[in-house]
Order: structure tokens, then sequence, then C-alpha cells
């Protein structure tokens, strides 16, 4: 099984419309969850931060986690052509100095 | 608003050659990471360093790999003897506690 699991996409949304990303994980004892935004030729840009189950808001992003069943999810309201870009889910890495899984991200087009 | 920053934005080296990348992290925080991430593929850890010494470090971070934090603002990473399959973006990150916060990288061709 594969630390973090993201389906690669590509995800197309309309504009307006709401993105869902989805992330599984695979170490049971992670207990911080981020989410980057990676544009194409750029870094990760940090997004979300999430470490209790259950909803966390920050303006048009949500994210949840379960981690029961090892699961955390990206949501983005009112999607804009610019939030176009590769999403990456990163667990940390249980009984580490923080260090992370990163996933290989979802693709998302934000179609105007 | 406080960045981490990379220099160069682009090294050209030969095979065999030493290389040194730098990054100047987040001023007040105290833990710091060196990722790469070869074209098309995902982000990878090599090694995080804390208190002047390496904490965690993965298969990648072999012995041609070294880091250094030669002062109070500066963090390395050098190989030593560049290999072709070296070529890949090197993104330096620095946190205070468990955010990391990314650099905007070092594109590394190796010829």
């Amino acid at each position: 099984q594969k630390e973090v699991e993201q389906n690669s996409g590509p995800l197309s949304v309309p504009e307006g419309a709401i993105a869902s990303l989805n992330c599984t994980y695979s170490d049971r004892g992670s207990q911080s969850f981020f989410w980057y935004r990676q544009y194409s030729g750029k870094s990760p840009e940090l997004i979300m931060s999430i470490y209790s189950n259950g909803d966390k808001e920050d303006g048009r992003f949500t994210a949840q986690l379960n981690k029961a069943s090892q699961y955390v999810s990206l949501l983005i309201r009112d999607s804009q052509p610019s939030d176009s870009a590769t999403y990456l889910c990163a667990p940390e890495k249980t009984n580490t100095g923080n260090q992370f899984y990163f996933g290989t991200g979802t693709s998302l087009t934000v179609i105007p | 608003e406080p960045e981490v920053t990379q220099t160069p934005s682009h090294q050209v080296t030969q095979m065999g050659q030493e290389v040194i990348l730098r990054c100047v992290p987040i001023s007040n925080h105290l833990y710091f990471y060196w990722y790469r991430q070869i074209l098309g593929q995902k982000v990878e850890f090599l090694v995080s360093f804390y208190n002047n010494e390496i904490s965690e470090k993965s298969e990648i971070f072999d012995d041609q790999f070294s880091v250094e934090r030669p002062d109070g603002s500066n963090f390395t990473l050098k190989i030593r003897s560049t290999k072709l399959e070296d070529s890949a973006m090197y993104f330096c990150a620095s946190s205070g506690a468990s955010e990391q916060y990314f650099g905007p990288g070092t594109r590394l061709t190796v010829t």
C-alpha cells in the first residue's frame, strides 16, 4: 500500500463550482495533515493544516479529516481559474522530526 | 511576510562536479529541510536538520550528500560528485513547529 494515495486527475470543474480533493494514507500514527498547492514549475505552497477529526474552514477552503478511516480531503468552494494547480496531501510521518509523506498530487483545472 | 529564499535559482553542472545549494530559512524557525522533485514526479524528502544536526534522512540522502548550517542564517546542501540522476528541483523548507514553508527551489541540471 502506498503511503499516500491521491487521484492524480486531472480533475476539471467549472468556475464557481466546488472542487473536492481526496487523500488516503497508510500511517495510522499520523497526527498532523497538510495540504499544499503547487503551480507548474513552482514550489509547494501551504494552504491548510488539520490536526483533529472533523472540518476546518479557512476562506474558500475546507479540510476534512477522519483518522479512523485514514482519510483527509480538501474542498474548494467557488473555484476560480487561479485555483488551477496540483494539490499535494502531506501527512506527517509518525515519530519523526516533522517528516512528511507527500502524495503525487491531484491536478485541478478550473474552467472559466 | 517572512519567506524562505534559495540561491541560485538554476544551476548547471557537469557530472562529477560538486555543487552547493544555498537556503536562507525563515529567521525564527528551528527546523530545516531539503526535498527534491524530479520533473513530473512527487516531492521527496531528503533530510531534516535541527539543533545543528541531522534529525532524519531518507535513503536518497547517501554519502554524496551533506548539509551544513555554516552561520546563523544559511543552510546548505552539498552534493559531492553529481550524477545525471541528480537533475531535479531542490526545495529547502523551514518550520517553527509543524507547518513547513518552502523556498522557491533551485533547478539543478547535471550534464
